[in-house]
């Protein structure tokens, strides 16, 4: 089975401008979450999405949104980039979104970001 | 507020050897509680959990976890290392109580085990 799987694997961008990740989950799975992993740092939430919906929402400014589509893949959004943005962005999937669900998330492989 | 400590930054590990790599968190009520592995350019692949019941969990690769409500720690085992187990590892604590099912992570230790 395919696990989750993410792109683009790298990009880069200038400051000031926009960035889209895709985000696809192991089939089956309703749930994705959206993680930024700085360099040297644990991965920090900025979104889970089920079944369409922001579930959960990280101290992250407005300048990050993310979307979830009827087939459960999503895209995370970041306008305004800054120097700051500059990590690893890992989506994660799992088979519900509940505080109460007994289920692990399954992790992609990442999409580097690095804004110059 | 809610967090998770690794307080090695580092562990070094002869092969063979039994290793741990310890974590603590501080999260109110009764947590899930998960540990990953990350490797080098990779994402985190899920390695075991603990949801309820024995305090004692296995997970993939040999692995094993201790959960101590006491003092709020849930410290990663393995009698027996192996050079490929060289990776960086993370804790993660997930409170029932919170909103959308977030992770809440520990900021790594680099295991590295010498043959």
């Amino acid at each position: 089975d395919a696990g989750v799987t993410q792109s683009p694997t790298h990009l880069i961008k200038t400051r000031g401008q926009q960035v889209t990740l895709r985000c696809s989950p192991i089939s089956g799975h309703k749930s994705v979450s959206w993680y930024q992993q700085v360099l040297g740092q644990g991965p920090q939430f900025i979104f889970q999405y089920y079944e369409k919906e922001e579930r959960g929402r990280g101290n992250f400014p407005d300048r990050f949104s993310a979307r979830q589509f009827p087939n459960y893949s999503s895209e995370l959004n970041v306008n305004a980039l800054l120097l700051g943005d500059s990590a690893l962005y890992l989506c994660a999937s799992s088979k519900d979104r509940g505080p109460q669900s007994l289920y692990e998330q399954y992790f992609g492989p990442g999409t580097r970001l690095t804004v110059t | 507020a809610q967090s998770v400590a690794q307080p090695e930054d580092q562990v070094n590990v002869a092969e063979g050897n039994p290793l741990t790599v310890k974590c603590t968190y501080s999260v109110s009520g009764n947590p899930y509680l998960f540990w990953y592995v990350q490797y080098p350019n990779r994402g985190l692949q899920f390695l075991l959990k603990y949801i309820t019941g024995d305090n004692l969990v296995k997970g993939s690769y040999g692995f094993e976890a201790e959960f101590n409500k006491s003092q709020t720690s849930f410290h990663l085992k393995k009698p027996s290392a192996l050079v490929s187990d060289s990776a960086l590892y993370f804790c993660a604590v997930r409170p029932i109580y919170n909103q959308g099912g977030k992770l809440i992570f520990g900021q790594g230790t680099e295991l590295s085990v010498k043959p």
